[in-house]
């Protein structure tokens, strides 16, 4: 299994681009997610989805929207980037266990964003 | 207040040496608990599960004290691999399901 992968690991826009980041995972989890860190902040939920059609804004949601249109795929859209949104961005993907429970959360590599 | 907080540290300690991070969460409606490790520049792997008895897997030891919402982790013989933040993480028992991490606590083992 590849596990989560993320694409690009790398990327920098200019004030007012859009782009989409991707994320795909291949163990059939349910649960996916899209995080941003930043220093001193720790990861702050941004969107997640409890599976195929399915969304929810999570923490930091504004200026960023998503979709699910199956369960491997979970891209996460910048639409119009401003350097408040330069951040290390990761996806996650976990099983689902059941109302108050979490099972471990999976991440991908992570994507480096910087918005000039 | 955050909903999770750790103190960021950096902790600098001797190799061979015991070491204690804690943390508190404020939902006190929380039912899973998590230490992630997160190493420089890399994604977080999970540590470890917090259990309401305690747990040990090796030289790691988490503790939960739910009557005063806070999780331990206690890392005895500490080895230079042992270097990198450890973060704190809570189910805060939303409709997703979805974390909460803390800030981290950055380790620094030395020589």
């Amino acid at each position: 299994n590849a596990g989560v992968t993320q694409t690009p690991k790398f990327q920098v826009l200019k004030t007012g681009q859009s782009m989409t980041l991707q994320c795909a995972q291949d163990m059939n989890h349910e649960y996916m997610s899209w995080y941003r860190q930043d220093p001193g902040m720790g990861l702050r939920l941004i969107h997640y989805s409890v599976g195929a059609g399915i969304t929810d804004q999570g923490e930091v949601p504004n200026g960023y929207n998503v979709s699910r249109s199956t369960t491997e795929d979970f891209p996460l859209r910048l639409l119009s980037a401003a350097p408040s949104q330069t951040s290390v961005y990761f996806c996650a993907s976990s099983y689902s266990k059941g109302a108050g429970y979490t099972d471990t959360q999976y991440f991908g590599p992570g994507t480096r964003l910087t918005v000039l | 207040r955050k909903e999770v907080e750790q103190d960021p540290g950096p902790f600098n300690v001797p190799e061979g040496a015991t070491v204690a991070f804690n943390c508190t969460y404020s939902n006190s409606a929380s039912q899973s608990f998590f230490w992630y490790r997160q190493d420089c520049r890399k994604e977080p792997k999970l540590l470890m599960s917090v259990y309401s008895s305690g747990n040990e897997d090796g030289r790691f030891t988490a503790q939960l004290n739910r009557a005063s919402q806070y999780i331990s982790l206690l890392i005895r013989d500490s080895k230079l691999s042992d270097s990198a933040t450890y973060l704190c993480v809570v189910n805060n028992n939303n409709a997703g399901n979805m974390l909460t991490f803390g800030g981290g606590t950055r380790l620094m083992v030395k020589p």
